[in-house]
Parts: structure tokens; sequence; C-alpha cells
């Protein structure tokens, strides 16, 4: 079976220009969740959906992030304008539905994102 | 304030020797803890899930134990290979917590010298 896909691993931009992440959850997967991870805060949560409504987006750290999920199967966080700052590694993980996390949580591989 | 911590950023050990690593959590009441292994450039994969009025569970060369009286849970890795070398990421849900509510330990690294 196809894992989370996320797209493109890497991705080095300069400050300021607009910032597309992309992610495909697994197929019959009810939630959806953004991550960030750097060396400093390690993994935190940026924004969740279930059945495509966003749920929870107070760890998206500013206006300048945003996240849709026009259908089930697809994705998309934005970052505009993008700043140094906003460099990191962002995941993607989708999981079935369960009650107060006692489902595992399936994670691409991740966006290497660099901005100059 | 509420953290949740692993013991040490790095982990040596020998092959063979059982690996443990610990995380400990501060003003949470979790209702799951997971254990995630990561390597590096992938995303982490679940590994074990234990819920908070188990005490032990275990997976083939994998144990977890949850003690929250301490606030601690231990992951065990037995006769231990330098596959297991990865980081590993403990996170929990707190009761009343949505599924989205993973708060992820800042991670061990593990390393398994032949």
């Amino acid at each position: 079976d196809a894992g989370v896909i996320q797209s493109p691993r890497h991705e080095v931009t300069e400050m300021g220009q607009e910032v597309t992440l992309r992610c495909k959850p697994i197929s019959g997967h009810d939630y959806l969740f953004w991550y960030r991870q750097t060396m400093m805060r390690g993994l935190e949560l940026l924004i969740y959906f279930n059945n495509n409504v966003p749920i929870d987006d107070s760890g998206m750290p500013e206006d300048r992030f945003s996240a849709k999920m026009p259908n089930a199967s697809f994705s998309t966080l934005k970052i505009q304008p993008s700043e140094p700052r906003d460099s990191a590694v962002y995941f993607c993980a989708s999981s079935l539905r369960g009650r107060s996390g006692n489902q595992p949580q399936h994670f691409g591989d991740g966006t290497r994102l660099s901005i100059l | 304030s509420q953290k949740i911590e692993q013991n040490s950023e790095a982990l040596n050990i020998q092959e063979g020797k059982t690996a443990t690593l610990t995380c400990n959590y501060t003003n949470y009441s979790p209702a799951y803890l997971q254990w995630y292994r990561q390597d590096p450039g992938r995303g982490p994969v679940f590994l074990l899930l234990i819920r908070e009025n188990e005490k032990e569970k275990r997976k083939e060369r994998l144990k977890v134990t949850f003690d929250t009286t301490l606030k601690q849970s231990l992951f065990h890795i037995t006769a231990s290979q330098p596959a297991d070398s990865a980081t590993y990421l403990c996170a929990l849900v707190e009761y009343g917590g949505s599924q989205g509510n993973l708060i992820f330990g800042k991670g061990t690294k593990l390393s398994v010298k032949p």
C-alpha cells in the first residue's frame, strides 16, 4: 500500500517567495496533520483536518501560513511570504478515526525547506 | 509548565545489549503514549502504543512500560542490533484531548555499535 506522499522532498527558495507544500494521505484515513520539525523545537503540530475540515490551527505560527484540504486525497501548506526562520522539515501525517489518540499516525518523508 | 522530556539526546550501546530509553512528562494526564522510530531523512514510523491503564506492552524485541505514578514511560530494545540505530520519539495524548493533540518529545538518538 502507498504511504503518505509529500512533494517536493526538498525546496530551496529566497525569502519573500511563496512556498507550497503538498501532501497525499493514505486512502481511507479520516485525519490529516501538518507538522514542522526543527532541532530546537522538535516536532510541532501546525494544523490538523478531520474529513477535510480544519479542526485546530492553533499551531500555525503566523498568518503567513495557511493550509487547505480541498478533498480527501490532497492537502497543501502554503507560506507567503516566506522567511529564513521558516526553514525546517515539514511533515504530513494521516490516521484513521480513533478515540483520543489511540490510532497511530502515518508520516510522509517530509519536505526539507530552506529559505535563503 | 507542561513538558515531555526524553532522557538524553544520544545513547550509545554495544550490539546484543538492552537499550533503555526514558520518556518523562510533567503536568500532563496522558490517556495514551506512543513510541515512534525516525531514521535520517525519513518521517517517524509508529512502533507501539500503550494505554494509561496498561503497565506493559511487548512487540517482538520491543517492550514499553507506562508508570503514571512516576509519570514515566520506558522503551526497551532487547538484543539490540546496529539496524536499531535511529532516533526514537515518544508522544502522548491527554485525556479529553482530540485525535490531533499528539505531543512529541524531542527524541533520543540511539547508536548500536557492532
